[in-house]
């Protein structure tokens, strides 16, 4: 499973634009890549996902280079409840169709007023 | 969108009991359910994966005579901890995925075990 690297923690204003970017080094020519977003007690929440180029949904985008290295989840206008932890995963495609993801530590995302 | 489910939300055992962890896809037919424990200020996880009507895959140091999971059906998935200790208290968080063309897994809400 290729392993992610992003930072551990992320403060912000609200209001403003909030970009996250994951390493991903490793990544095999058929994974994904996901991220989650997690508040305390909770079980994480779908984002957003892609495969490469750029990916736009209601909530957030997703940049992807060509090489496929990295991923940026960018947040437009963050506001207080934006404020959790947020997870960058890279999975492996099993032969059932499933993606076996690994968790990284997450960057823990402090929305200011 | 899709929906998963756990039950209990919150449980309190004492030390030597087993407990029943269920994980029910309410709107799809979950072709795969994950395990995930997450431990406070620590990232989820995996324990284990576990495909309908076929034995739970562990993850390597996951005693599988200790999580036992049922995945007995396309809705739901069953995680029990047997013989509880106050080291397995955690948060239990159970995800499912459907088919593709989507890898998007769908988690509940998780599941606060406390033992005493």
């Amino acid at each position: 499973l290729a392993k992610t690297t992003q930072p551990i923690s992320m403060d912000s204003y609200e209001g403003q634009e909030v970009n996250i970017t994951c390493s991903h080094n490793n990544i095999a020519t058929n994974d994904y890549i996901t991220w989650y977003q997690q508040f305390p007690s909770q079980g994480p929440r779908f984002i957003i996902q892609g495969y490469k180029t750029k990916v736009t949904n209601e909530v957030a985008s997703l940049f992807i280079p060509a090489d496929r290295k990295s991923s940026t989840l960018s947040l437009p206008r963050v506001s207080l409840s934006d404020t959790a932890v947020y997870y960058c995963l890279v999975g492996e495609a099993g032969s059932g169709g499933y993606q076996k993801v690994t968790f990284g530590i997450g960057t823990k995302l402090q929305v200011i007023p | 969108g899709a929906v998963v489910s756990q039950h209990p939300s919150r449980v309190i055992c004492k030390s030597g009991t087993s407990v029943k962890i269920e994980c029910r896809s309410l709107d799809f037919q979950a072709t795969t359910m994950f395990w995930y424990r997450q431990f406070p200020k620590k990232s989820l996880m995996l324990m284990a994966t576990s495909n309908e009507g076929s034995k739970a895959t562990y993850e390597q140091g996951v005693e599988k005579d200790k999580f036992l999971i049922n995945h007995a059906s396309l809705t739901l998935s069953t995680l029990t901890v047997t013989s509880a200790h106050p080291e397995d208290s955690s948060f239990y968080i159970c995800s499912a995925t459907g088919t593709l063309p989507s890898y998007e897994q769908y988690f509940g809400p998780g599941t606060r075990l406390t033992v005493t």
